[in-house]
């Protein structure tokens, strides 16, 4: 079975860095890009930026350059996002996704981790 | 960046009635558009993707259309688990881009 396992809710004060998750199983973890969206509490998606596996090179959203970074663990399948230098505004719940097609950087999403929610509370 | 306006943010309609939800880009993007469906607390759910492309095990009561710039989601005969947010998101370019999403309610 395809999925993304992602790791478990944070709280985070402003000013720290979070890094959350994301186990790929199922596939060929080096054959498809990883992307990352987050979604603020009533608000709606906002791409964060795309991995990938294959050379490690990364794409970011503008408004983040400079605070997030996008990582892999070859000997688990698991890719990481960091973000650094959290804001209140941060808080929302961060989703790992994948494209349908393999080697295809840009693409639909068919398969999506559950979501971290990350709280930036001072 | 590519802008998607998506209309309207919010509908409100009955078990049974069909309704569609449009998605206009700021520059053509051919057939690269893909509509997700979203309940509370989950992670989207892909429904159509290269516009019209219906996923498999999505009711086909779900259908996309358009192309370029101007893209509609139609919803036959709701059901109660239709009523959820919905978004589109182009697939053209990075970075990539979602529309603000449409919130379905039972009227």
């Amino acid at each position: 079975q395809v999925q993304l396992v992602q790791s478990g809710s944070e709280v985070k004060k402003p000013g720290a860095s979070v890094k959350v998750s994301c186990k790929a199983s199922g596939y060929i973890y080096t054959s498809y890009y990883i992307h990352w969206v987050r979604q603020a509490p009533g608000h709606g998606l906002e791409w964060m930026g795309v991995f990938n596996p294959t050379n490690t090179r990364i794409k970011y959203a503008q408004i983040l350059q400079g605070r997030v970074s996008m990582t892999r663990d070859t000997s688990t399948s698991t890719f990481y996002m960091e973000l650094s230098n959290l804001r209140s505004d941060d808080t929302a719940v961060y989703y790992c996704a994948r494209p349908q097609v393999d080697g295809t950087e840009v693409d639909a999403f068919d398969i999506w981790g559950q979501g971290t929610l990350v709280t930036v509370s001072s | 960046d590519i802008q998607m306006t998506q209309s309207p943010s919010s509908l409100s309609a009955s078990v049974g009635d069909g309704v569609a939800i449009t998605c206009r880009t700021s520059q053509k993007i051919f057939k690269f558009l893909n509509w997700y469906q979203q309940k509370p607390g989950k992670a989207p759910k892909l429904l159509i993707s290269a516009a019209s492309s219906l996923q498999s095990g999505v009711p086909s009561r779900f259908s996309g259309s358009g192309s370029e710039t101007d893209f509609t989601l139609t919803i036959s005969s709701l059901q109660p688990e239709d009523f959820a947010t919905y978004y589109c998101q182009q697939s053209y370019t990075t970075p990539i881009t979602f529309g603000q999403g449409t919130r379905l309610d039972i009227k």
